[in-house]
């Protein structure tokens, strides 16, 4: 079906605000990744799912970051007490499967800036 | 460290041209390397998946090559167009789930 879709595509908040991304992967993939990009960085990894569980996340910088996936299908990510520093995109990818060999497909990201 | 590096950062040809750019990694036991198109203040578009037991896969104009021995990729571009304007970058699962990026190279094909 249609590819990976992100809402919102753009957010504005104040420092101290919590905030909700939210990725909706394509149908059927098991696997999906959440990163961060920087300008004129390449993506950084953040969370990866396999179905319902966070296999690795590793990669969330702090324990403001949380991101659940709760039917193995759309996935949140969630920023309690955001931080100028927080301001990135956001981008979210699926795979069919998880690592292994199989293709990943972004969305096309939720600009994040926080005031 | 695990690292992913792109060279060039930028590059400026003139349409027609055939060009590469590199990307190279620390890891030798990736289980493979993925090329990505990005546009300005867009999401990233899939151009090539080479698995690791290939040694190179092909799409059109591109080529993309791996040697996992060297830790080495590079992508060829064949008869570049003003429509190859963008970033291009690299990935590779390196060390487990995590894929890494490489920064980038930024392609500007002038008409």
């Amino acid at each position: 079906g249609a590819g990976v879709s992100q809402t919102p595509s753009n957010k504005v908040t104040e420092k101290g605000k919590y905030v909700e991304l939210r990725c909706d992967p394509i149908s059927g993939h098991t696997a999906l990744y959440w990163y961060r990009q920087s300008l004129g960085q390449g993506p950084e990894f953040l969370i990866y799912f396999q179905g319902t569980g966070a296999a690795d996340d590793s990669g969330l910088p702090n324990d403001r970051f949380f991101a659940v996936r709760p039917e193995g299908s759309v996935s949140t990510l969630k920023i309690q007490r955001t931080e100028r520093g927080d301001s990135a995109v956001y981008l979210c990818a699926s795979s069919k499967a998880g690592t292994g060999g199989f293709e990943q497909y972004f969305g096309p990201g939720t600009r994040l800036t926080v005031t | 460290k695990q690292e992913v590096t792109q060279i060039p950062a930028a590059l400026s040809v003139p349409e027609g041209e055939n060009l590469v750019l590199n990307c190279s990694f620390t890891d030798s036991a990736i289980y493979n390397l993925q090329w990505f198109r990005q546009d300005p203040g867009k999401g990233l578009t899939s151009l090539l998946l080479i698995q690791s037991s290939q040694r190179e896969q092909t799409s059109g104009r591109l080529n993309a090559s791996l040697d996992k021995s060297s830790g080495r990729s590079t992508l060829y571009i064949a008869a570049s167009q003003p429509g190859d304007s963008a970033t291009y970058l690299c990935a590779a699962p390196i060390g487990g789930n995590q894929f890494y990026f490489g920064t980038g190279t930024s392609l500007t094909v002038i008409p």
